[in-house]
């Protein structure tokens, strides 16, 4: 069964540092997410991506912030400075657009960030 | 970006009981409705779409009504394997849309 993969499982950073968390996305898929977790909290939206452009982005998704697909598989976040409030899971998903009904998101295992 | 409120529980329940979960919505444009499940530390996946007209998979029965912005799980025969959160989930549109999740509610199926 196809699946989306992220990559690493976990990544420590410094504060201030810049941080690139990697996502391969199911291949027939043409829709990407980029979701975060706080520990104890609930599953927050942050961009969502098609047609190689953003197609909606969250408040939280701010100037830190970016997304790309440098080539045919992987969809990554970068965060530019990493601040102690960015540690969370993050989860990347994505979705093949079968109707407003069956719109399944895939997610990933995600990637568990901590900021020290 | 507006809410999702479900009661985050837990909820205790025997093996074997029924169960039910609730979830209103606030906005109004939401157009569809999920139901997803999360274990510790793992990320969420799709448990069932939720349908106008309510649906059934195996154990599982979601309903909804766009009238009182209101979405129900119901599981029966439960298991020690259902144990997990149930999050309920909605997007207002399209496939581009992202999805706006409830805090879930957690179940403890007890043996």
């Amino acid at each position: 069964e196809p699946e989306v993969t992220q990559t690493p499982s976990h990544q420590v950073t410094q504060m201030g540092q810049e941080v690139i968390l990697r996502c391969v996305p199911i291949s027939n898929h043409l829709y990407f997410y980029w979701y975060r977790q706080i520990l104890g909290q609930k599953v927050e939206f942050l961009v969502s991506f098609y047609n190689n452009e953003i197609s909606e982005k969250s408040e939280i998704f701010d100037d830190q912030f970016s997304v790309e697909r440098p080539d045919g598989s992987n969809f990554t976040l970068k965060i530019r400075s990493t601040k102690l409030e960015d540690s969370a899971m993050y989860f990347c998903a994505s979705s093949d657009r079968r109707g407003l009904l069956d719109n399944e998101q895939f997610f990933g295992p995600g990637t568990r960030l901590t900021v020290l | 970006r507006k809410e999702v409120e479900q009661d985050p529980g837990p909820f205790n329940v025997p093996e074997g009981a029924t169960v039910a979960f609730n979830c209103t919505y606030s906005n109004s444009a939401s157009q569809s409705f999920f139901w997803y499940r999360q274990d510790c530390r793992k990320e969420p996946k799709l448990l069932m779409s939720v349908y106008s007209s309510g649906n059934e998979d195996g154990r599982f029965t979601a309903q909804l009504n766009r009238a009182s912005q209101y979405i129900s799980l119901l599981i029966r025969d439960s298991k020690l394997s259902d144990s997990a959160t149930y999050l309920c989930v909605v997007n207002t549109g399209g496939g581009a849309d992202g999805l706006t999740f409830g805090k879930g509610t957690h179940l403890i199926i007890q043996p």
